[in-house]
């Protein structure tokens, strides 16, 4: 079936880093972008930015530009997250979403996430 | 970068009500407007894409409206299972963005 499968939970201090997996099944890892989604606690849904699994060409929020590193592993299906210097505030759940395959409505195409991880509790703490 | 705001923040409604959120973008978006649905603990579930075309396995008591700035999501009929956290989401621009989401609570 179609689904991703995350890296397990990580506790690291105040600047580091910390690296997240998501790996692919079911679809064509390569057919669509990868988005990075994260969820401080009780606080909403914040988009991190995207690869795209075939080119490696990435997209990031400006909020994360320079502390973010997208990259994928086509031979393993897999997309990863790097945030760097890490802060307290980076305590979250970070999930990765793509799509299986877009809304072809005639005459454009439409994205979106219909393919979700179960999320990757990052805690950051001295 | 294009901002989204939802409204309410947070509504309080009873089993049987009919509901309706609203988002609003920053600029026109077209309809280039997603919809989703989060329970605690749980991943963030898509309802709607496109502004009103449903997601395959989502309920007909769920529909989505609008185009260019302005856009509503709309529960007929809540059930128990409803009650959530609803986000809107646009991707209209390369850079992506959530709404800032609205709690349905039961009253």
């Amino acid at each position: 079936q179609v689904q991703l499968v995350q890296s397990g939970a990580e506790v690291k201090k105040p600047g580091a880093s910390v690296k997240v997996s998501c790996k692919a099944s079911g679809y064509t890892f390569t057919g669509y972008y990868m988005h990075w989604v994260r969820q401080a606690p009780g606080q909403g849904l914040e988009w991190m930015g995207r690869i795209n699994p075939n080119s490696g060409g990435t997209n990031y929020a400006q909020k994360f530009q320079g502390r973010v590193t997208m990259t994928r592993d086509t031979s393993i299906s897999t997309a990863y997250m790097e945030l760097s210097r890490l802060r307290s505030d980076d305590t979250a759940v970070y999930y990765c979403a793509g799509v299986v395959v877009p809304a072809a409505i005639s005459p454009d195409y439409y994205y979106y996430m219909d393919v979700w991880g179960k999320g990757t509790t990052v805690t950051v703490s001295s | 970068d294009i901002q989204m705001t939802q409204s309410p923040s947070s509504l309080s409604a009873s089993v049987g009500d009919r509901v309706t959120i609203t988002c609003r973008a920053s600029q026109s978006i077209s309809s280039y407007l997603n919809w989703y649905q989060q329970k605690p603990g749980k991943a963030p579930k898509l309802l709607i894409y496109a502004a009103s075309s449903l997601q395959s396995g989502v309920p007909s008591r769920f529909s989505g409206s609008g185009s260019g700035t302005d856009f509503t999501l709309t529960i007929s009929s809540l059930q128990p299972e409803d009650f959530a956290t609803y986000y809107c989401q646009q991707s209209y621009s390369t850079l992506w963005a959530f709404g800032q989401g609205t709690k349905l609570e039961i009253k």
